[in-house]
């Protein structure tokens, strides 16, 4: 089993949906969690940080960790075409862990008009 | 202000043949990491640098591959000699450590196909 869980898709939603991504991961150790959207033909560029449990919103952006339950959501409102992309999830470790991020595959969106 | 620069964007070359991807992070950053991305895999640490410095070489899958950091502005990943498998985007990222979010900036990627 890998360290991070990621269904690659493709999901596939109309204009204005809400899209929820996922991931699950099994290092307890890990207390920064991020979001991490690549473009076609592009490098991921950051989109989402969160330290340790909770929510953070930005935007038609929301993040959610449930450290409990090892999994993590990316939640997007009203989903626009300009969305489609790869989403990474990413994480790492706090004081003493490592700090080198460990990606899932990423989950490819595409959002049509 | 630059990114991550990398070259070549594309390669295209046979098998057997010797293939060299250089990466230009970002200035001030003291971290440089290669990673490789395939479908199948998805995205994979290969190393890291810190302050020009190999620290992890763990995922770097053989032989065939090696890296360099002669300096803290440019950076090398040699294949040698270079197979089928090793088809894939290859992508530099770099990162500071006074950054608290710890964020790597990646460069547009190189795409090798090694036919």
């Amino acid at each position: 089993q890998k360290e991070v869980e990621q269904d690659p898709g493709p999901l596939s939603v109309p204009e204005g949906a809400i899209v929820s991504l996922n991931c699950t991961y099994s290092n307890s150790a890990f207390q920064y969690f991020m979001w991490y959207r690549q473009y076609s033909r592009k490098g991921p560029e950051l989109l989402m940080y969160t330290y340790s449990s909770g929510n953070k919103e930005d935007g038609r952006f929301t993040a959610q960790v449930d450290k409990s339950s090892k999994y993590i959501s990316l939640f997007i409102r009203d989903s626009q075409p300009s969305d489609s992309a790869t989403y990474l999830c990413a994480m790492r470790g706090g004081t003493g862990g490592s700090y080198i991020p460990t990606f899932g595959r990423g989950t490819s969106l595409i959002v049509h008009p | 202000d630059a990114g991550v620069i990398q070259s070549p964007r594309h390669e295209v070359t046979e098998m057997g043949q010797e293939v060299t991807l250089r990466c230009k992070p970002i200035s001030g950053h003291n971290s440089l990491f290669w990673y490789r991305q395939t479908m199948m895999r998805g995205l994979e640490l290969l190393i890291y640098f810190n302050n020009n410095v190999p620290i992890d070489d763990s995922g770097m899958p053989e032989d065939r591959f090696s890296a360099k950091m002669p300096n803290a502005s440019f950076s090398t990943l040699k294949i040698q000699p270079s197979e089928p498998r090793d088809s894939a985007v290859y992508f530099c990222a770099s990162s500071s450590s006074g950054l608290a979010t710890g964020e790597l900036f990646f460069g547009e990627g190189s795409r090798l196909t090694v036919l």
